[in-house]
């Protein structure tokens, strides 16, 4: 079982859409989230922290954590073509100091 | 504020030449990360330091891989002998304790 899982995609919503965004972890004590987004050929570059249970939000960027699921999502509300990338999930498990664990990445295309 | 700076950007060399890989993290920062990308392995963790000390070498692959940190403001990744199936984008990034870490640029590496 991988320790950060994501749906590779791609996932396709159209333009002013919400974009539901998902990945699941193996660490239950894990306690800080990360996600990045990642342009085709550009480095990763990070747009939301959560490191509690509920809702943070960001502009349209809103990560949802819920520790008891082992779940965080990030939604993308009023979505944008300059949204479309990979979006990469990290999670800081226990007794790791700062080493994140990275998903493989979910790529989201949004459509005119 | 300067970013991550990784040098070079592109590199292309052939297999059994040794190759170095160059990185400054952000001024203060006292975490830095060694990362490798692949299409099929995704972002995996090769090395990370703490104040110049390797805390985890887990991810390096194999003894070909060696990394240093001489001081606060400078790292390598060194791979001798270089092999094609090396070829990957090499990132480094950097954070403070317990904070996101930030990426540079990436070297693209090719072996041929």
């Amino acid at each position: 079982q991988k320790e950060v899982e994501q749906n590779s995609g791609p996932l396709s919503v159209p333009e002013g859409a919400i974009a539901s965004l998902n990945c699941t972890y193996s660490d239950r004590g894990s306690q800080s989230f990360f996600w990045y987004r990642q342009y085709s050929g550009k480095s990763p570059e990070l747009i939301m922290s959560i490191y509690s249970n509920g809702d943070q939000e960001d502009g349209r960027f809103t990560a949802q954590l819920n520790k008891a699921s082992q779940y965080v999502s990030l939604l993308i509300r009023d979505s944008q073509p300059s949204d479309s990338a990979t979006y990469l999930c990290a999670v800081k498990g226990t007794g790791t100091a700062s080493k994140l664990t990275f998903g493989t990445g979910t790529r989201l295309q949004v459509t005119l | 504020d300067a970013g991550v700076i990784q040098s070079p950007r592109h590199e292309v060399t052939e297999m059994g030449q040794e190759v170095t890989l160059r990185c400054k993290p952000i001024s203060g920062h006292d975490y830095l990360f060694w990362y490798r990308q692949t299409m099929m392995r995704g972002l995996e963790l090769l090395i990370y330091f703490n104040n110049n000390v390797p805390i985890d070498d887990s991810g390096m692959p194999e003894d070909r891989f060696s990394a240093k940190m001489p001081n606060a403001s400078f790292s390598t990744l060194k791979i001798q002998p270089s092999e094609p199936r090396d070829s990957a984008v090499y990132f480094c990034a950097s954070s403070p304790h317990q904070q996101p870490q930030h990426f540079g640029d990436g070297t693209r590496l090719s072996i041929l």
